[in-house]
């Protein structure tokens, strides 16, 4: 049980142009989601906090407008990073908390790896 | 702010032989401490907790103590598996939004 998915698991595509990354909880129903951007050899970094049926809490330095997330159901979050640059190329991965769960409880996603050309 | 420092890998080790990966954090107030682990091509899984100080977070074979007077979480394990190759992430709650994760150590046991 609490498998999440993440689709796709890579994308490569040409600078300027908008790549969505869906995250799903496929055994479980989950309030919040969150979306995390991996460097190689780094830790993972958070990028935002999304609760269903609201707008997301993003950190600090995270540009809102460029990556966009909709967590429109209990098991569904996207993420999209709009006009993609060479230099959003990461490890992207998402978690997500169940509604029952505790306050540190997560499960995560395998990761896509987005490379822009 | 928080955060948490862990050894560089990748650690390279026999089967059978002993493991330590070193943690160290910096959190206000009275973190959760949590070792994660990430196996190819899968999601980060959690491996074991400890929420205050002195517990000992325990699973399958691997263990860690809870240390605030040297605000340490280290990874132990006595006899490793080929199977435990891997990436292993320490991290820490202190009650905001989500994790804070080290870099993570990559393991390498050759059989």
């Amino acid at each position: 049980g609490a498998v999440v998915s993440q689709h796709p698991s890579w994308v490569i595509c040409k600078s300027g142009t908008s790549v969505k990354i869906e995250c799903r909880s496929l055994d479980f129903q989950a309030t919040t989601m969150f979306w995390y951007r991996q460097f190689p050899k780094q830790s993972l970094m958070l990028m935002a906090t999304s609760n269903e049926g609201s707008k997301a809490t993003y950190e600090q330095g995270v540009e809102k407008d460029k990556f966009l997330i909709n967590h429109a159901s209990l098991t569904l979050s996207t993420l999209t990073v709009t006009s993609a640059h060479p230099e959003d190329s990461s490890f992207y991965i998402c978690s997500a908390r169940p509604i029952a769960g505790g306050p540190h409880e997560q499960f995560f996603g395998p990761g896509t790896r987005l490379t822009v050309l | 702010g928080n955060s948490v420092t862990q050894m560089e890998g990748p650690v390279t080790l026999s089967e059978e032989a002993f493991l330590t990966i070193n943690c160290t954090y910096t959190a206000t107030g009275y973190p959760s401490l949590f070792w994660y682990v990430q196996y190819p091509g899968e999601g980060l899984q959690l491996l074991l907790k400890a929420t205050k100080a002195d517990d000992k977070g325990s699973n399958k074979g691997f263990e860690a103590t809870y240390r605030k007077e040297t605000t340490s979480f280290h990874l132990e394990k006595g006899s490793v598996q080929v199977s435990d190759s891997a990436v292993y992430f320490c991290a820490l709650y202190t009650g905001r939004r989500a994790l804070t994760f080290g870099s993570g150590t990559r393991l390498q046991v050759q059989p």
